[in-house]
């Protein structure tokens, strides 16, 4: 069974602070995904990445996968009261079949503070 | 336009009825999911069909049958309805093939049992 650790499960912060979120797990996957969920809606998807040590940016946001395609992480800069939600990763994989599966981590919930 | 759509958006409802939540997908997509969200957040895959065909079927209690009449829709329908069911559920779509995997996911449906 494939397992991804998220950490922290709880942020609050004050506009204009980074942080960083981890996704750890023991086992590899062939992409890992970023999402990120509002109250009342489904989660959106903010990034893939597929490549050991890839580093992608969005905005304020930084993205990295682990040169092992074992963990990742979601850095967030000067975070602002926009940034307030659920981010969830979510590693995709096969599994010996033809079809991908995700498995999401437990979750994030920022709060960035005004 | 809304690429995966679920109706209801809330469903309240008690024990021992039965239910079902319908889903819609207009992005051309191949592959549809249903997930659970309990109250942690914690995102768990139940079932994916592929064209119309099941291909992914996790430990979920037989009350629970997924049924898809094209590749477009994908519904859920919940026998005897217990108040362990309580939770949001999500449809999302993704086209099969590649490593990427990626989701896009529908506003969800809070199931409410009482």
């Amino acid at each position: 069974t494939q397992l991804l650790e998220q950490s922290p499960q709880f942020l609050s912060i004050q506009e204009g602070e980074n942080l960083t979120v981890y996704c750890n797990s023991s086992s590899v996957f062939s992409s890992l995904q970023w999402y990120r969920q509002e109250p009342g809606e489904g989660p959106v998807l903010l990034v893939t990445v597929v490549t050991g040590g890839e580093v992608k940016k969005l905005k304020r946001l930084t993205f990295q996968f682990g040169d092992a395609r074992k963990d990742s992480s979601l850095h967030i800069t000067a975070a602002q009261p926009g940034d307030t939600g659920l981010y969830l990763c979510a590693g995709g994989w096969a599994g010996g079949t033809s079809y991908g599966k995700l498995t999401f981590g437990q979750g994030t919930i920022l709060t960035v503070h005004p | 336009d809304t690429a995966v759509s679920q109706t209801p958006k809330y469903l309240v409802t008690q024990m021992g009825n039965d239910k079902s939540i319908k889903c819609e997908q207009n992005l051309g997509h191949d592959t549809m999911y249903w997930y659970k969200q309990d109250s942690k957040k914690f995102l768990k895959i139940m079932f994916s069909y592929n064209n119309k065909e099941l291909i992914i079927n996790e430990t979920v209690p037989n009350r629970f049958s997924p049924k898809s009449p094209d590749k477009a829709h994908l519904n859920l329908h919940i026998n005897s309805l217990e108040l362990g069911d309580s939770a949001v559920y999500f449809c999302a779509s993704s086209q099969a093939g590649g490593i990427r995997y990626e989701q896009y996911f529908g506003p969800g449906t809070r199931l409410t049992v009482t």
